[in-house]
């Protein structure tokens, strides 16, 4: 079974410049979150999808973080303009079904850096 | 406000002995619980997992251990292999709902 696809591994880009990253879940998953890990800490929860629905974005810095779904499957998180403070690894996970309370698979994720 | 807390930031022990990994949490609604292993450069990837309605949990080597009242668990590996180092994370999820909230993760190492 393929795991939780990720692209890019490695960003570099000048506070102000936008960034998109991309998420290929496993195959079936109906729920896709994004997580971003700041080095030292726990991921943290950015946003939750229940299929192309969104499940919750509190945590999401919505004047400069966007995501989207599309037709239930692959994923990208867009930072419009990034802040030297968005420097972290973006993660993706899929997992099953929230009924299930199934555990999420994660993939390598995307090292962002922002200088 | 840290809802899942892991107080030792890094824990050395040595090969084949007991490696103990502690985890705290303060929402009394999370009712599921698990432990992930990170090896760097990688994504975190699960390990075990413990419901609520259980206190203990094993998987081979690895036994999670969870105390309600003291809204306390742990993760017991035993014996410790090279292998077992890497940073844990403890995560934690409410009554219906699978967000996960993560600790800041302990760094074991396994010394030969």
């Amino acid at each position: 079974e393929a795991g939780v696809a990720q692209s890019p591994r490695y960003k570099i880009i000048e506070k102000r410049q936008s960034v998109a990253f991309w998420c290929n879940p496993i195959s079936g998953h109906a729920t896709l979150y994004w997580y971003q890990q700041i080095l030292g800490q726990g991921p943290k929860l950015l946003i939750q999808f229940q299929n192309n629905g969104v499940v919750d974005d509190s945590q999401l810095p919505k004047d400069r973080f966007s995501a989207e779904r599309l037709k239930g499957v692959d994923s990208t998180l867009k930072i419009q303009p990034a802040k030297l403070e968005d420097s972290a690894v973006y993660l993706c996970a899929s997992s099953l079904s929230p009924s299930l309370r199934t555990e999420a698979f994660f993939g390598q994720g995307t090292r962002l850096t922002v200088v | 406000d840290q809802q899942v807390k892991q107080n030792s930031p890094s824990l050395s022990v040595q090969e084949g002995r007991i490696s103990i990994l502690n985890c705290d949490y303060t929402n009394s609604m999370f009712d599921y619980f698990l432990w992930y292993k990170k090896y760097p450069a990688e994504g975190p990837t699960f390990l075990i997992s413990i419901s609520s309605i259980k206190d203990k949990n094993e998987d081979g080597r690895f036994t999670v251990f969870l105390n309600k009242s003291a809204k306390h668990l742990s993760l017991h590996i035993v014996p410790s292999q090279p292998g077992d180092s890497a940073v844990y994370f403890c995560a934690a999820s409410p009554i219906g709902n699978e967000k996960l909230t993560f600790g800041t993760g302990t760094r074991l190492t396994i010394i030969p």
